[in-house]
């Protein structure tokens, strides 16, 4: 059984922070590491795939790194506004399935 | 929006039914996947097809069937409904079949059943 996790599990910043997540999984067999957006009532908005050792993405305010050996990724958003609040899940893939497992998420929540 | 699109939106029926639910992939891609998120469970993988054939195979329940479709379409079959089945079902769709190919996310078919 494949376990990712992630945390925190929520949090809570004010608009203007900066703020991190982590997603921490099996460091064998590593095959690709999905994170995605997933805001109230709609569906997964996908943000990265990340698939090398070291890898770094970005999209705007927001981005991610890759440790393939040491199991995690983080994600980073610079100066948090109320529209990034909303659930970041990361699902972690191996090289011997197909299927992608998922972490139960970190609920953000930015206030003004 | 993704580009995927689900149908219905919202489903309620009563236990012992067999309910279709029904996706179609963004324009040009080959691979459909489903997943079910229930009220205490992160999101769960069931099923993946790719041009017709299946691919991969996760949690899926033995009353439960998938296929996809020679126009690319995919329809996820539930029978012998269990209080249990209430869930969330997306579906999501790729270009590939990589693991490592972005998977976008249809709007989801909400299943209460009572």
């Amino acid at each position: 059984i494949l376990n990712v996790e992630q945390s925190p599990q929520s949090l809570h910043v004010q608009e203007g922070d900066s703020t991190n997540f982590t997603c921490s999984f099996p460091s064998s067999n590593f095959y690709a590491l999905h994170w995605y957006r997933w805001e109230t009532a709609k569906s997964p908005e996908a943000l990265f795939v990340m698939t090398l050792n070291g890898d770094e993405k970005k999209k705007g305010r927001i981005s991610a790194t890759l440790n393939t050996k040491e199991g995690y990724s983080y994600l980073y958003i610079k100066g948090s506004q109320p529209e990034d609040s909303a659930t970041y899940l990361c699902a972690f893939i191996t090289g011997t399935a197909s299927k992608l497992t998922f972490g139960t998420g970190t609920r953000l929540q930015v206030t003004l | 929006d993704s580009g995927v699109t689900q149908t219905p939106k919202h489903l309620i029926t009563a236990t012992g039914q067999r309910v279709t639910l029904r996706c179609s992939p963004r324009s040009g891609d080959l691979s459909v996947y489903w997943y079910q998120q229930s009220l205490d469970q992160g999101l769960q993988f069931l099923i993946q097809y790719y041009n017709g054939e299946e691919r991969a195979k996760g949690n899926i329940l033995e009353r439960f069937s998938a296929q996809q479709f020679p126009d690319l379409h995919s329809e996820l079959n539930l029978s012998s409904l269990e209080l249990g089945d209430s869930a969330l079902y997306f579906c999501a769709s790729s270009v590939w079949r990589e693991p490592g190919d972005t998977q976008y996310f249809g709007p989801g078919t909400r299943l209460t059943v009572l």
